[in-house]
């Protein structure tokens, strides 16, 4: 079954558009880890963030934020005022603790091409 | 400080080769993975180490993967003998537990595989 979804396979804007990544989880772990990756042209995976089941908190970092929802097991990623420097494949990923949470399921990414 | 690196970051071998690829994470890590990334099954978890011993290699394909960490700062996957199908980004990553649980998982750039 697939643990992750990222329905967007690829997502075009205009520079400076506000821009979301949606990422819907499934998981019957009482506790697990939420994550998003950027993977640039370049090809690296550069981690962005991670979240704990536990933390619904919303969390903001420059021009990234981040809302999680359990009750409709979501992990939308926004960014806002994009730039091209943000064109790369976004992907969000789960661990669960009852695997030891040191196996990520990634979801199959989202293309965000940002146009200047 | 020094993220996870490896090397060769692309390799063109013939089908039949023997091929390795080598990891060293990041100091102090006491998790290591490998991970594949391909067009058709996007990212996969292959192996993971924990303190140098193999805890999971149910995602190794077939015996023509063997993987090693011979100590803490270095670890190979060989491909003996490779085949076509084996083109893909290689992917080394670690993670040190967090004392809050769930790892934190960094990647490397990637090592590049094409056989021919």
């Amino acid at each position: 079954a697939q643990k992750v979804t990222q329905a967007q396979t690829e997502i075009s804007v205009v520079e400076k558009e506000d821009v979301t990544l949606d990422c819907v989880y499934e998981t019957r772990d009482t506790t697990y880890y939420l994550f998003w990756y950027k993977q640039p042209p370049s090809g690296e995976l550069v981690f962005l963030i991670r979240r704990n089941s536990f933390d619904e908190q919303n969390e903001i970092s420059g021009r990234y934020s981040w809302n999680f929802q359990k009750s409709t097991s979501s992990f939308n990623f926004t960014i806002t005022a994009s730039q091209v420097v943000d064109s790369a494949v976004y992907f969000c990923a789960l661990s669960e603790a009852g695997t030891g949470a040191n196996n990520l399921f990634f979801g199959t990414g989202t293309r965000l091409t940002v146009i200047p | 400080d020094a993220g996870v690196i490896q090397s060769p970051r692309h390799e063109v071998t013939e089908m039949g080769q023997e091929v390795t690829l080598r990891c060293k994470p990041i100091s102090g890590h006491d998790y290591l993975f490998w991970y594949r990334q391909t067009m058709m099954r996007g990212l996969e978890l292959l192996i993971y180490f924990n303190n140098n011993v193999p805890i999971d290699d149910s995602g190794m394909p077939e015996d023509r993967f063997s993987a090693k960490m011979p100590n803490a700062s270095f670890s190979t996957l060989k491909i003996q003998p490779s085949e076509p199908r084996d083109s893909a980004v290689y992917f080394c990553a670690s993670s040190s537990k967090l004392t809050a649980g769930g790892n934190t998982i960094y990647f490397g750039e990637g090592s590049w595989l094409t056989v021919v």
